[in-house]
């Protein structure tokens, strides 16, 4: 069974841009959840979706969102880059049983810089 | 909110030591604790998921315990290798919020010596 794959793996952007990333769970996960890791502040909940509906949310501003599609698959999406927002991001997928998901899977994730 | 502390931050053996690391956290409402591996610039390898209801687990030379009414957990890597060398991370599913978000510790730095 193929892993969580994250795409690109590294992304180098310009303050004020915008950039999305990807994230493909395993398959037959329904859960997609989004953190973000930096030296300062180490992982961080940026949320979570479940079945296209976000089930859950960190204390990120506005400008750090996401979907998610019908096979799964979801995007997360940061407008207005801040140099702050250079940052390892990793997504994880998991199964879940009603409201809760069991073991979470991650992915590689994906580094970003921003300049 | 809950809050995961690990200690120690960083830890150095030689090979073949028995060592042991150290996750607790301040909510006993959890769902779950999981135990994760990561190394330099990479994501986080699942090594071992506790259920609330459950003590511990094992697998292989780990083997992780938990605690809830103290609101600890530990991860037991017995005769450890250079290969063990990564940052051990623990987080806490709490029982309180739906959904997958886990709170982590800051890790553990371990360096396995030759």
């Amino acid at each position: 069974k193929a892993g969580v794959t994250q795409t690109p793996r590294y992304l180098i952007k310009t303050r004020g841009q915008q950039v999305t990333l990807s994230c493909s769970p395993i398959s037959g996960h329904r859960s997609v959840s989004w953190y973000q890791q930096t030296p300062g502040q180490g992982l961080q909940f940026l949320f979570e979706y479940f079945s296209e509906t976000q089930r859950n949310k960190g204390n990120f501003p506005g400008r750090f969102s996401g979907r998610q599609f019908s096979n799964s698959r979801s995007e997360m999406n940061v407008s207005t880059l801040e140099l702050g927002d250079s940052a390892l991001y990793l997504c994880a997928s998991s199964s879940s049983r009603g409201s809760f998901s069991y073991e979470q899977y991650f992915g590689p994730g994906t580094r970003l810089t921003v300049t | 909110k809950q809050e995961v502390t690990q200690i120690p931050a960083a830890l150095s053996v030689p090979e073949g030591e028995n060592l042991v690391l150290n996750c607790s956290f301040t909510d006993s409402a959890i769902y779950n604790l999981q135990w994760f591996r990561q190394d330099p610039g990479k994501g986080l390898t699942s090594l071992l998921l506790i259920q609330s209801s459950q003590r511990e687990q094992t697998s292989g030379r780990l083997n992780a315990s938990l605690d809830k009414s103290s609101g600890r957990s530990t991860l037991y890597i017995a005769a450890s290798q250079p290969g063990d060398s990564a940052t051990y991370l623990c987080a806490a599913q709490a029982l309180e919020t739906s959904g997958s978000r886990l709170t982590f510790g800051e890790g553990t730095q371990l360096t396995v010596n030759p």
